[in-house]
């Protein structure tokens, strides 16, 4: 096992393009989530699957943003209409059931709104 | 809510010295407690976790954490610092029936010769 894979590295846009990232957990991790980082701070929650169901969103994560993950395995996270504020780390991480399970994360989308 | 306090920006210790990172949770309970560890550019490795028992938890790399409950606090230490342990440290709580890990602002580690 690879670990947590985040495609692509980096990714420069201009402002109002369309992106998508994207993030293969580790096989047998039935849970995934999605976290933002921006530069000096911590990770931030965005968004967490359980299998295919999508079971919270935080705020943070505005109409323009969208994740999927059809099949219970890869996940997709789109941003819309890009926006400068956008410019940030995106980290993806998966774990496995149970209590207290640590996340194991990827090596993260770094994306540049221009 | 849960939130993590890491009181120290960055810190600076010579090759060699001892080390403490300071870490303070909210939350209503025990929670489970994480160390991660970030270089530039690169995701989070797990340090070491906390979940119940034993207060000094060991991780990987020589580092060490313990918890306090009346402090709540769950400070990350290593007896001898070496020059490639510079990064940026993140100490992350997770509740009790939860999912989802709260991570603080993060403390970056200079190591000088």
């Amino acid at each position: 096992d690879t670990g947590v894979s985040q495609d692509p590295r980096h990714k420069i846009t201009k402002r109002g393009q369309n992106v998508t990232f994207r993030c293969d957990p580790i096989s047998e991790h039935n849970r995934l989530y999605w976290y933002r980082q921006t530069l000096g701070q911590g990770p931030e929650f965005l968004t967490y699957f359980q299998n295919e169901a999508q079971l919270e969103k935080s705020r943070l994560l505005s109409d323009r943003f969208s994740a999927e993950r059809p099949k219970g395995s890869f996940s997709t996270l789109e941003i819309q209409r890009t926006e400068q504020g956008d410019s940030a780390m995106y980290l993806c991480a998966s774990s496995s059931d149970g209590e207290g399970t640590e996340a194991f994360f990827g090596q993260g989308t770094r994306l540049t709104v221009v | 809510a849960q939130s993590v306090t890491q009181p120290d920006i960055h810190i600076t210790v010579s090759e060699g010295a001892s080390l403490e990172l300071r870490c303070n949770y909210s939350y209503g309970a025990t929670p489970y407690l994480f160390w991660y560890v970030q270089s530039p550019g690169q995701g989070l490795q797990l340090l070491l976790k906390y979940f119940s028992g034993d207060t000094l938890v060991q991780g990987i790399k020589g580092f060490e954490a313990e918890f306090k409950r009346s402090q709540s606090s769950f400070n990350l230490r290593k007896p001898s610092v070496h020059w490639s342990d510079a990064a940026e440290y993140f100490c992350a709580v997770k509740g009790t029936g939860g999912f989802k890990t709260i991570f603080g602002a993060g403390t970056r580690l200079f190591v000088k010769a």
